[in-house]
């Protein structure tokens, strides 16, 4: 089975400063179609899981640009470039390359404003 | 819009079964994309439990494969999770959302596992 590492899992910081969470797999995520299916997720508190990006690097409609993803092979990166209030919340990296049989979560990111 | 609610027991009994139902609005689920549900126990992460395709085609968590059982009924535009012989380690937050792209998520059902 494929495990997705993120880190840190807890990431206070500063209003207006940037924002970096890593997130590693333990495999390989480039699909046989030349695609990575690499998803960012967030959860703001008492709210359900929203997608972010998709694909590595591609953001989902109405999500803000300070939301950037990166990355390639088992190595991906969410940046936040200025955080804001609204950004506290979890995030969670997920891969859907290997599927079936599963789509694996990380095990989430805390992200908190010092 | 696409929407799905979740509906269901907020209650079961330990060895019982949970059932919960999905029902999707805004879009046709035999139009396509497989369905599913994922969980999250109380202040932890995320756990996909399975989906499932218009046609009945089914996958699950090999974790939990030997309880849960997903259906789909397309007449009614909505699918479903059974979970056999739950203990309290099965109380979690239920979501339903449009898998492979998970781009639509239903709100979330707190099931409580507890005599």
């Amino acid at each position: 089975d494929v495990v997705m590492t993120q880190s840190p899992l807890s990431l206070p910081v500063t209003l207006g400063q940037p924002a970096s969470i890593s997130c590693r797999s333990s495999q390989s995520l480039v699909y046989s179609d030349g695609n990575t299916y690499l998803n960012w997720f967030q959860q703001r508190p008492g709210q359900s899981p929203r997608r972010l990006i998709y694909k590595v690097s591609n953001r989902d409609s109405g999500v803000p640009d300070r939301f950037s993803g990166s990355g390639s092979g088992t190595d991906f990166t969410l940046k936040i470039s200025r955080v804001e209030a609204e950004d506290v919340g979890v995030y969670y990296c997920m891969q859907g390359t290997h599927w079936p049989p599963s789509w694996t979560f990380g095990q989430g990111t805390k992200v908190e404003i010092k | 819009q696409v929407q799905l609610q979740e509906s269901g027991p907020g209650l079961v009994k330990p060895s019982e079964t949970l059932s919960l139902t999905c029902a999707v609005s805004g879009y046709s689920i035999s139009s396509g994309y497989y369905w599913g549900w994922i969980r999250q126990p109380p202040g932890k992460g995320l756990e996909w439990i399975g989906s499932i395709y218009h046609s009945g085609s089914t996958y699950y968590n090999p974790s939990l494969k030997s309880r849960v059982t997903i259906s789909v009924d397309t007449s009614k535009n909505q699918f479903s999770l059974k979970l056999s012989s739950v203990t309290a380690a099965d109380t979690a937050v239920y979501y339903c959302a449009r898998v492979q792209d998970f781009d639509y998520w239903g709100q979330g059902t707190l099931v409580t596992v507890s005599s």
